[in-house]
């Protein structure tokens, strides 16, 4: 299995909702990340996690709470949001933090956030 | 400063072309570098790890040179499945990663 699933692919949440995004990789990896990308720009970090733990917060709003059960998921919980969160957000994981060379990432296809 | 900047692009160019893109980087302590393509609407995918040495995948070279912080992807003879975005990757040791704003190619017939 050499796959990140991502789940929802689409999803449409009011600014008051709270939904879960949820990430799950069964190669082993030790490293798991959330990105953030709007259209035309590249992939922003948001959160790193290394062996289960959060080791990276790019200063995120507190709107956006990653959790990382075990080593095999990545949830990215949301509340609150605004519509200027609306954007594609990726997971990917890489087989141990630091360097990632040289497999660099496996990112899983996105969930398409719309905050309305 | 942007830590890492690429050509802006975008590149149009025939089958059968030779094209290359550059990226630099800003950091000296980034550890490892990258090359990842994005299709319109999918996730990046990786094309190849970029050592000193420099490497070669097919009609795919990547070179990195650390004394004057840039990286290059060459493709040769262009295919038109090689119309994409190109981004460059460079990473810290601790496992940071900053992405370029991509270089868009589009191979024409």
């Amino acid at each position: 299995d050499t796959e990140v699933t991502q789940t929802p692919k689409h999803l449409v949440m009011g600014m008051t909702n709270k939904k879960s995004l949820k990430c799950e990789q069964h190669m082993g990896h030790r490293a798991m990340y959330w990105y953030k990308q709007k259209a035309k720009k590249p992939p922003e970090l948001m959160f790193v996690y290394s062996y289960e733990k959060l080791s990276i917060n790019e200063s995120v709003p507190s709107r956006f709470s990653p959790e990382c059960p075990n080593s095999s998921l990545l949830n990215l919980h949301l509340h609150a949001l605004q519509p200027e969160d609306s954007a594609l957000y990726l997971c990917a994981s890489s087989q141990v933090p630091g360097t990632a060379y040289p497999y660099g990432y496996t990112f899983g296809s996105g969930t398409r956030l719309t905050v309305v | 400063r942007k830590e890492v900047e690429q050509d802006p692009g975008p590149f149009n160019v025939p089958e059968g072309a030779t094209v290359a893109f550059n990226c630099t980087y800003s950091n000296s302590a980034s550890q490892s570098f990258f090359w990842y393509r994005q299709d319109c609407r999918k996730e990046p995918k990786l094309l190849m790890s970029v050592y000193s040495s420099g490497n070669e995948d097919g009609r795919f070279t990547a070179q990195l040179n650390r004394a004057s912080q840039y990286i290059s992807l060459l493709i040769r003879d262009s295919k038109l499945s090689d119309s994409a975005t190109y981004l460059c990757v460079v990473n810290t040791n601790a496992g940071k990663s900053t992405f370029g704003d991509g270089t868009t190619l589009t191979v024409k017939p």
